[in-house]
């Protein structure tokens, strides 16, 4: 099954300041979704298919990567932001999600 | 709109059995596939399996012995039943909706296996 590596485990960011989470795959795959969740909620998909937002997710986040390589960004960081971000992929059976980050606001 | 809700026994003795049932509503079973996804206190998100629009099911291989996922169209209603329980079965359990990604998932239902 294809392995999902996040980094950092856990980061903190200050208001305004630009936060990258990277998500790398053992093996080549086409997209990676991520979902977002704070605690005690269930999770939320955020980005899908790479690069698109999902219904209602702030201009400030955007998704890149390609092959083994995929990244969210915050471009300026916001206190509503703080929650625990997985990297997700489906293209190849079974569907497997990243360990997680959890982000939290200084 | 789209819901999906879960509910379980909420606490189970270790070797026993158990069914989880995801009730939904604002589409229909036929179209959709519907994935279970189980997360351990304090640790990430674990794939257990799906059931497919036409009725075909796919497991983790891990677990897939223990697992049997069927589903019931004209009540709307998902089940996921899990065998022989271990401790760590202990976790959140989530039922999610696939239109090519998981774009909408229930608010869980929490099993604790303990005696």
């Amino acid at each position: 099954q294809i392995v999902l590596t996040q980094s950092p485990a856990i980061m903190s960011a200050s208001p305004g300041e630009k936060v990258t989470i990277t998500c790398s795959a053992s093996s080549s795959v086409n997209y990676m979704h991520w979902f977002q969740q704070k605690p005690g909620t269930s999770p939320k998909l955020w980005i899908y298919s790479t690069s698109n937002l999902a219904s209602g997710v702030p201009a400030r986040f955007s998704g890149s990567g390609s092959g083994t390589s995929y990244s969210l960004t915050i471009s300026r960081m916001e206190a509503e932001d703080a929650a625990t971000y997985y990297c997700q992929q489906r293209y190849i059976y079974p569907p497997t999600f990243g360990g997680g980050t959890k982000l939290e606001i200084k | 709109q789209v819901q999906l809700k879960e509910s379980g026994p909420g606490l189970v003795a270790p070797s026993q059995s158990l069914s989880i049932t995801c009730s939904v509503s604002g589409f229909s079973l036929t179209n959709y596939g519907v994935h279970w996804v189980r997360q351990p206190p304090g640790k990430g998100l674990e794939w257990l399996g799906v059931i497919w629009a036409g009725g075909s099911a796919n497991y983790n291989s891990a677990l897939m012995s223990r697992l049997n996922i069927i589903k019931d169209n004209s009540k709307s209603q998902v089940f996921l039943k899990i065998n022989s329980l271990q401790t760590d079965d202990t976790a959140m359990y989530y039922c999610v909706r696939e239109y090519f990604f998981f774009d909408f998932w229930g608010q869980g239902t929490t099993l604790i296996v303990s005696s």
